[in-house]
């Protein structure tokens, strides 16, 4: 299958402090990549889709000015959560669509927010 | 909105037993199915998906069987083995180009014991 990189996989940061995640898709472009949070044994939540070169949609209840996303080019997208706080402490996870709509998942980031 | 239901919640066999997982949707625009596997800290892996047009999808040791008409889909595994624990997922989405918004069940907690 198709390769998703995710990078950080781990990030402690302090309160008050803003942290990127980057999500490329290696070896195919993507024209819209997915951002998700995932919760201990929990599901994936969606949180926005990212469109390639406008801005990102982002799901009722998500805050677009806490979680920005970028998606400057057909193989990155960011997330950026400004203005950490303990509560952000979660699993977030990326996913890329192929030309076909397959979804390929990244490694997830594990953000821990002191 | 679509809703995913995902049954059972635990599921534990014997290694070599098959394993069978079960998926209901509410939609019936839905026209993609897919099946990830999620290994503990790592992101979901595609293992296989099916689209309306088919009623069985089988790729070695793992199969997905659809059944449109009551709007429920399954996974089967056969002879399992100790690295098939994971969390399994399913997924259902209207894809008709553009995003592939998938809405997911609730996850099976898949141990297969020696």
């Amino acid at each position: 299958g198709a390769v998703v990189s995710q990078h950080p996989s781990r990030v402690i940061c302090k309160s008050g402090t803003s942290v990127k995640i980057e999500c490329r898709s290696l070896d195919f472009q993507a024209t819209t990549m997915f951002w998700y949070r995932q919760f201990p044994k929990q599901s994936l939540m969606l949180m926005a889709t990212s469109n390639e070169g406008s801005k990102a949609t982002y799901e009722q209840g998500v805050e677009k000015d806490k979680f920005l996303i970028n998606h400057a080019s057909l193989t990155l997208s960011t997330l950026t959560v400004t203005s950490a706080h303990p509560e952000d402490s979660s699993f977030y996870i990326c996913s890329a669509q192929t030309s076909s709509g397959e979804l390929f998942f990244g490694e997830g980031s594990r953000l821990t927010v002191l | 909105g679509e809703n995913v239901e995902q049954h059972p919640s635990t599921l534990s066999v014997q290694e070599g037993d098959s394993a069978v997982i079960k998926c209901t949707y509410s939609d019936s625009a839905s026209n993609y199915f897919p099946w990830y596997k999620q290994e503990l800290g790592k992101g979901p892996q595609l293992i296989i998906d099916i689209r309306s047009n088919v009623g069985e999808k089988k790729d070695q040791r793992i199969a997905v069987t659809l059944n449109k008409t009551a709007k429920h889909f399954s996974l089967h595994i056969t002879e399992t083995q100790p690295e098939d624990s994971a969390v399994y997922f399913c997924a259902a989405s209207p894809y008709t180009g553009g995003g592939n918004k998938l809405t997911f069940g609730t996850g099976t907690q898949l141990k297969v014991e020696l």
